[in-house]
């Protein structure tokens, strides 16, 4: 079955700084992963994708994120934060059967300091 | 325009009573999903539908009933609601098979006192 695990239950940043959330999967075959930010009170929306090619995708909001294989990994950074990432972000990985279904990460709480 | 849309937003009810949870996509999507986030924000997937078929079907409680009049459309009924049942539910949609990731709606906050 597959997995996702968010190492970092909360992480605290200064704004300016450049920001790493770690992210490892567990799936078969190639995986379709994915990250979502969650702020307060809403729906969770796609920041980027990835499930084939260039293994450093680029997603909204300034974020990007970078497949490696060889560690089972897809870590999203950003290299300059600001107040309004302050949120819950989340990794998933989707199967490509099973209608899609998707596997999401326990979430990492991003705390922007002024 | 929105693309995911649920009603209610907010729903307070008494145990036992039986509520519906509605959902509409417009974005011609063809796979609906339900998941429940609990109150440490752990996402679980319940149901999925695909252009009105029954897909995914967790290990959910039967008092928990999908319906899907058509792909725009997928519905939550649950019965005999339970404190436990309190969380957040969020419909989600997809096109191509999810490869490219999910369209959420706004969730409900479901609380039973």
């Amino acid at each position: 079955a597959q997995s996702v695990t968010q190492p970092d239950i909360h992480i605290t940043v200064s704004e300016g700084a450049s920001l790493e959330l770690r992210c490892n999967y567990s799936y078969g075959a190639t995986p379709y992963l994915f990250w979502y930010v969650q702020s307060p009170g809403q729906g969770l929306q796609l920041l980027l994708k990835y499930f084939s090619g260039d293994t450093l995708v680029q997603g909204i909001k300034g974020f990007e994120a970078e497949f490696k294989r060889s560690q089972s990994s897809f870590n999203l950074r950003k290299p300059s934060v600001h107040w309004s990432d302050a949120a819950e972000y989340f990794c998933a990985v989707g199967e490509d059967t099973n209608a899609g279904k998707s596997t999401f990460g326990d979430g990492t709480t991003l705390t922007v300091k002024p | 325009d929105t693309a995911v849309s649920q009603t209610p937003k907010y729903l307070v009810t008494q145990m036992g009573n039986d509520k519906s949870i509605k959902c509409e996509q417009n974005l011609g999507h063809d796979t609906m999903y339900w998941y429940k986030q609990d109150s440490k924000k752990f996402l679980k997937i319940m149901f999925s539908y695909n252009n009105k078929e029954l897909i995914i079907n967790e290990t959910v409680p039967n008092r928990f009933s999908p319906k899907s009049p058509d792909k725009a459309h997928l519905n939550l009924h649950i019965n005999s609601l339970e404190l436990g049942d309190s969380a957040v539910y969020f419909c989600a949609s997809s096109g191509d098979g999810g490869r490219y990731g999910y369209t959420f709606g706004s969730g409900t906050r479901l609380t039973v006192v």
